[in-house]
């Protein structure tokens, strides 16, 4: 079974600049996360979606960042500009509907770094 | 504010050996706790996990103790391997957020020496 992929892996861009991550799920499964995971610190959960529909964006910075999962399937997530402190890594995960949501198969990430 | 601690940002083992890593939350309202590992340049991996209902659960050589008056958990690896070498993070969820919204702490860098 293939696992979360995530691309591009590595990222680096100028402030005020837009970038854009891709996330593709675990076949099948309903639940798609986006965490932010800055240097030192655990990952924090950004947004979450069941289908195609958003459960939970209460923690994404919403002036800055849009994501979304138009087919229930793949998702983007957008930077638009980004800022010094959004550098960190972005980790995707996904969950199945027929197992504990809280056991979630995570991506590789990718690591923004902007300058 | 943290909600869920790890206190210790590193920890060595000599390979044999027990390793026991140690978190702690604030919210009493969480009801299941996981523990993820994570190797560099990879996303982390689902290890184990524990309901607010039980005091312990076992799965090979790890095992996750639960002790809710004192808003402390542990992993226990025994025998520690140095494949066992990686980044654990603690993570709770049930605090009233959507389910799946897990809060996780800064983790703890394991070594496992041969």
């Amino acid at each position: 079974e293939a696992g979360v992929a995530q691309s591009p892996r590595y990222k680096i861009i100028e402030k005020r600049q837009s970038v854009a991550f891709w996330c593709n799920p675990i076949s099948g499964h309903a639940t798609l996360y986006w965490y932010q995971q800055i240097l030192g610190q655990g990952p924090k959960l950004l947004i979450q979606f069941q289908n195609n529909g958003v459960v939970d964006d209460s923690q994404l910075p919403k002036d800055r960042f849009s994501a979304e999962r138009l087919k229930g399937v793949d998702s983007t997530l957008k930077i638009q500009p980004a800022k010094l402190e959004d550098s960190a890594v972005y980790l995707c995960a996904s969950s199945s509907l027929d197992e504990s949501q809280e056991t979630q198969y995570f991506g590789p990430g990718t690591r923004l770094l902007v300058l | 504010d943290q909600q869920v601690k790890q206190n210790s940002p590193s920890l060595s083992v000599q390979e044999g050996r027990i390793s026991i890593l140690n978190c702690d939350y604030t919210n009493s309202m969480f009801d299941y706790f996981l523990w993820y590992k994570k190797y560099p340049a990879e996303g982390p991996t689902f290890l184990i996990s524990i309901s607010s209902i039980k005091d312990k659960n076992e799965d090979g050589r790890f095992t996750v103790f639960l002790n809710k008056s004192a808003k402390h958990l542990s992993l226990h690896i025994v025998p520690s391997q140095p494949g066992d070498s990686a980044v654990y993070f603690c993570a709770a969820s049930g605090y009233g957020g959507s389910q799946g919204n897990l809060i996780f702490g800064k983790g703890t860098k394991l070594s496992v020496k041969p």
